[in-house]
C-alpha cells in the first residue's frame, strides 16, 4: 500500500515568486490536511480539503491557499514568497477528517526554500 | 485557546536507558491524543492514539499513558537505541467533528553511544 506522495521533494525559490506543491493521499483517502513546519514554531496548521471541499483553515493570510481534486489529489500554492516562508510543508491523509478517531498519515514533506 | 505543551524541549540520553516525555493540554472538549515520532526531514509517523477511556498503549517499546483527568499524558522509552533518537510530538484531537489537531512544539531525544 503506497503512502502519501508529496513532490517536490525539495524547492528554491526567490522572493516573490509562487509556488504549487503537491500532495497524493493514500488510495481511499479523502481527507488531505496541509502543515507547514519551522523550528521555532512546530507544526502550524494550514487548511484541511475532504471531498473537493475546504473544511478548515488555519491563521495564515491568504497567500496561502490549496484545493483538491476530485481523486484526492490535493496542491498548494503560496504567492508572492516571503523569506519567512522557508519551512517543511506537511501534508497528511486521513480516511474521515484530521480530527476523530482517525489515523492521520503523513508524507515526507517538501522542503521550501526561498531566498 | 486549545494548547499542547511538551516538554523538556530536548533530552539526551545514554543507548540502553530509559526516558519519559511529558504533555500536558487545554484541548476541549477531548476526544483522542496521539504520539508522533519525526525523524529529521522527514514526517511525522504515528505511534499510538488514544481516548480518554484508554489509560495506557503500547508499541513495542514505547509507552503511552493518559490521565485524562489531569489533562496529562507520558511517553515512556525503553532500552533506547540510537534509532530513537528523534522528535517526539504530542498531538491532541478537539471533539470528533471538524476540528483540526492541536500539536505540541516536540521534544527532541538524541540517543548517544
Amino acid at each position: 500500500k503506497a503512502g502519501v506522495t508529496q513532490t517536490p521533494r525539495y524547492l528554491i525559490k526567490t522572493r516573490g515568486q509562487q509556488v504549487t506543491l503537491s500532495c497524493s493521499p493514500i488510495s481511499g483517502h479523502r481527507s488531505v490536511s496541509w502543515y507547514q513546519q519551522t523550528p521555532g514554531q512546530g507544526l502550524q496548521f494550514l487548511f484541511e480539503y475532504f471531498s473537493e471541499t475546504q473544511r478548515n483553515k488555519g491563521n495564515f493570510p491568504g497567500r496561502f491557499s490549496g484545493r483538491q481534486f476530485s481523486n484526492s489529489r490535493s496542491e498548494m500554492n503560496v504567492s508572492t514568497l516571503e523569506l519567512g516562508d522557508s519551512a517543511l510543508y506537511l501534508c497528511a491523509s486521513s480516511l474521515a477528517s484530521a480530527g476523530g478517531y482517525t489515523e492521520a498519515f503523513f508524507g515526507q514533506g517538501t522542503r521550501l526554500t526561498v531566498v | 485557546k486549545n494548547q499542547v505543551e511538551q516538554s523538556p524541549q530536548s533530552l539526551i540520553i545514554l543507548e540502553g536507558k530509559n526516558c519519559t516525555l511529558q504533555c500536558n493540554y487545554t484541548v476541549s472538549p477531548f476526544s483522542n491524543l496521539r504520539w508522533y515520532k519525526q525523524d529529521t526531514g522527514r514526517g511525522p509517523v504515528s505511534l499510538t492514539i488514544m481516548t480518554f477511556s484508554e489509560n495506557t498503549k503500547s508499541n513495542g517499546r514505547y509507552t503511552a499513558t493518559l490521565d485524562a483527568d489531569t489533562k496529562q499524558s507520558s511517553l515512556h522509552i525503553t532500552a533506547s537505541q540510537l534509532s530513537d533518537s528523534a522528535s517526539y510530538i504530542c498531538v491532541v484531537s478537539a471533539d470528533s467533528g471538524n476540528t483540526p489537531l492541536v500539536f505540541g512544539k516536540g521534544t527532541r531525544l538524541s540517543v548517544i553511544a
